[in-house]
């Protein structure tokens, strides 16, 4: 059975938009939720969340969890071109667990 | 200095033969993982050991045998190769203590395998 769900499966947009992706999951023993974004090689860490409703921000990127709904959300602001690239949501259960959604690409168009 | 380096970063190779990926992570952690990635970008966990000791083996082909000399690599050897293992082999690292020290939670990947079986 599916664990964590991502959506959209794939997205484009023009330079400038703003974009939300969507993860839901269904997990025991919740620990944390992350979120990679994955260019051409490895993932690269983005944010990880512990606490509902505390958003965590980096620059044009923010996110935030409801434990209570079992749900994350990432927002890019004012998307670039150098923003395209597959955003992987990851839940941790359990320690050492990772389960990771099949992404969503998100292709930026200037 | 490179956290999570895997070797080698590409490799083609016929049907049947035995293969191995190496990985290294200077950091420190205390957790080594094997994810096997396929064409449709879903990453799966194949691995996971701690302080060398194997934690977490999900439903993979006896095929596949990893070994953990050190804490520091987690080595994959692959036998009698077929074309469905046709993929991208990310090593990842972490530092979780099983609740007995920090956790970070925070998975490092190395930059990946790319095998291709003819």
């Amino acid at each position: 059975e599916d664990k964590v769900v991502q959506s959209p499966l794939s997205l484009v947009v023009h330079e400038g938009d703003t974009v939300t992706l969507n993860c839901s999951y269904e997990v025991t023993n919740f620990r944390s939720l992350l979120w990679y974004k994955q260019e051409k090689k490895a993932p690269t860490f983005l944010f990880m969340l512990t606490s509902s409703g505390i958003e965590k921000k980096s620059g044009r990127l923010s996110s935030i969890l409801d434990k209570k709904e079992l749900f994350s959300i990432l927002n890019i602001t004012a998307t670039q071109t150098g923003d395209s690239a597959i955003y992987l949501c990851a839940v941790q259960y359990n320690f050492n667990k990772f389960y990771f959604g099949s992404g969503t690409k998100l292709n930026v168009k200037p | 200095d490179t956290a999570v380096s895997q070797t080698p970063k590409y490799l083609v190779t016929q049907m049947g033969n035995d293969k191995s990926i190496k990985c290294e992570q200077n950091l420190g952690h205390d957790t080594m993982y094997w994810y096997k990635q396929d064409s449709k970008k879903f990453l799966k966990i194949m691995f996971s050991y701690n302080n060398k000791e194997l934690i977490i083996n999900e439903t993979v082909p006896n095929r596949f045998s990893p070994k953990s000399p050190d804490k520091a690599h987690l080595n994959l050897h692959i036998n009698s190769l077929e074309l469905g293992d046709s993929a991208v082999y990310f090593c990842a690292s972490s530092q979780d203590g099983n609740g007995r020290g920090p956790n970070t939670g925070e998975l490092f990947f190395g930059e990946g395998s790319r095998l291709t079986v003819l």
